[in-house]
């Protein structure tokens, strides 16, 4: 079945760094590709998506783009700040007609001052 | 705001005791979708519903059951309750009715299930 791999957490990093989080996924066809985030108590919310092969998805200065060659949609972001501390899941949509999400397992970001 | 509303937000309950957990999805859409999120198995579909048929279903244990009502809100049953079964439960909305299908699946803020 379709699945979604992303790099385990936490991931610390300082103000004004770098950001990558990793993810792959496995699946047949060519399915649309989610970032979610999850701020501490609070649900999940889109943060960007691609839909197809080169798409990039980007969003408050994230950014994640398709690659159907190495099957991945990696985040990044240039200059991280304490308010990106959350959670990022990715997510692959199903080629059916349910639409339904397949997350990846989740990776922590801590962002410190 | 998602405009998915999820009640209640917190349940603690014992082993063996059945609990309800409701969903009103976004106005207007016609799908609902629930997940698990536990600290060891991550986001896990359980079910979705469709203008009130289900539609798919994931790994969802026998002990629970789901249903949408004609309003199309949702409402998600867990029976027999075990302590593996203290989790946060999401409910997300989709396909708007006389609309497009983007993809995107919007989150209510979850009901937190603590079972002692």
């Amino acid at each position: 079945g379709n699945s979604v791999t992303q790099m385990e957490g936490p991931v610390t990093l300082s103000e004004e760094a770098f950001l990558t989080i990793n993810c792959t996924y496995t699946a047949t066809g060519y399915p649309s590709l989610f970032w979610y985030v999850q701020y501490p108590g609070e649900g999940l919310q889109l943060l960007l998506k691609a839909t197809k092969a080169d798409d990039k998805g980007s969003n408050k200065g994230f950014e994640a783009t398709y690659r159907k060659e190495t099957t991945s949609f990696h985040l990044e972001k240039g200059s991280v700040q304490v308010s990106d501390s959350a959670v990022y899941f990715c997510a692959l949509s199903e080629m059916d007609s349910s639409y339904k999400l397949i997350f990846g397992s989740g990776t922590r970001l801590l962002v410190r001052p | 705001d998602s405009g998915v509303t999820q009640t209640p937000k917190h349940l603690i309950t014992a082993t063996g005791q059945r609990v309800t957990l409701r969903c009103s999805p976004r106005s207007g859409d016609l799908s609902v979708y629930w997940y698990q999120q536990s600290l060891d198995q991550g986001l896990q579909f359980l079910i979705q519903y469709y203008n009130g048929e289900e539609r798919a279903k994931g790994n969802i244990l026998e002990r629970f059951s789901a249903q949408q009502f004609p309003d199309l809100h949702s409402e998600l049953n867990l029976s027999s309750l075990e302590l593996g079964d203290s989790a946060l439960y999401f409910c997300a909305s989709s396909s708007p009715r006389g609309g497009t299908n983007t993809g995107e699946l919007f989150f209510g803020e979850g009901s937190r299930l603590t079972v002692l």
